[in-house]
């Protein structure tokens, strides 16, 4: 099976900061990766597939990058909306999740 | 519009079972796999089930497998998760969630059912 690990599981940061989350695959997964956004008592929301396209409708200042088995998601410019935990998805082989990163407010 | 609506949840007994529903609409039901992802409270997402298209293909996470059965009625358009054999570690809100192209990433979510095992 295909571990995915985030990094950092916490993260503390101002509106305008720009933040960067990592995910790493225990082997390769090419590129099948996204990214969700969830906020509390909410399902999951697409943000971003095939490690760096972002779905239609989601805001520029979200980006993804990496293959292989380093990911990041970075966000440029944090805004109020933002502050939510994020997860990274491995497809590559059926399905794994990152145990996720919580955006706070610092 | 996709709209994905579950259904079925509740409070059962460890040993238990129940059904979770999954109605689809807004797409055609048919040709997208589909999938359940699991949520216990306070932690993060676990990939539970999914299934092909055309119900041919199933494939299960290592901690359901033998308990849980995924199936699909595509006359009604609608997803069904049957789990049997419930423990306390599967209190979870349960998601469906429609599969983009290929196995690929999940595009759409319904708004989760809550099932609580416990005595």
């Amino acid at each position: 099976d295909i571990q995915m690990t985030q990094s950092p599981s916490t993260l503390s940061a101002s509106v305008g900061d720009r933040v960067t989350i990592t995910c790493r695959a225990s082997q390769s997964i090419s590129g099948w990766l996204a990214w969700y956004q969830q906020k509390p008592g909410k399902a999951p929301n697409l943000m971003i597939y095939k490690a760096s396209t972002l779905k239609s409708g989601v805001p520029s200042r979200f980006s993804g990058s990496g293959s292989g088995t380093e990911f990041t998601l970075t966000i440029s410019s944090l805004q109020p909306d933002d502050f939510a935990t994020y997860y990274c998805q491995q497809y590559s082989s059926y399905w794994t999740f990152g145990q996720g990163t919580k955006v706070e407010i610092k | 519009e996709v709209q994905l609506l579950e259904s079925g949840g509740g409070l059962v007994q460890p040993g238990g079972s129940l059904r979770l529903s999954c109605a689809a609409s807004g797409f055609t039901f048919s040709i997208y796999a589909m999938t359940w992802v699991r949520q216990a409270p306070g932690k993060g997402l676990e990939w539970v089930s999914g299934i092909s298209g055309d119900g041919a293909n199933t494939f299960y996470a290592d901690s359901v497998k033998g308990r849980f059965t995924i199936s699909r009625d595509n006359s009604k358009n609608t997803l069904y998760l049957q789990v049997n054999s419930l423990r306390v570690d599967d209190t979870a809100v349960y998601f469906c969630a429609k599969v983009e192209i290929d196995y690929a990433w999940f595009d759409y979510w319904g708004q989760g059912t809550l099932v609580t095992v416990s005595s």
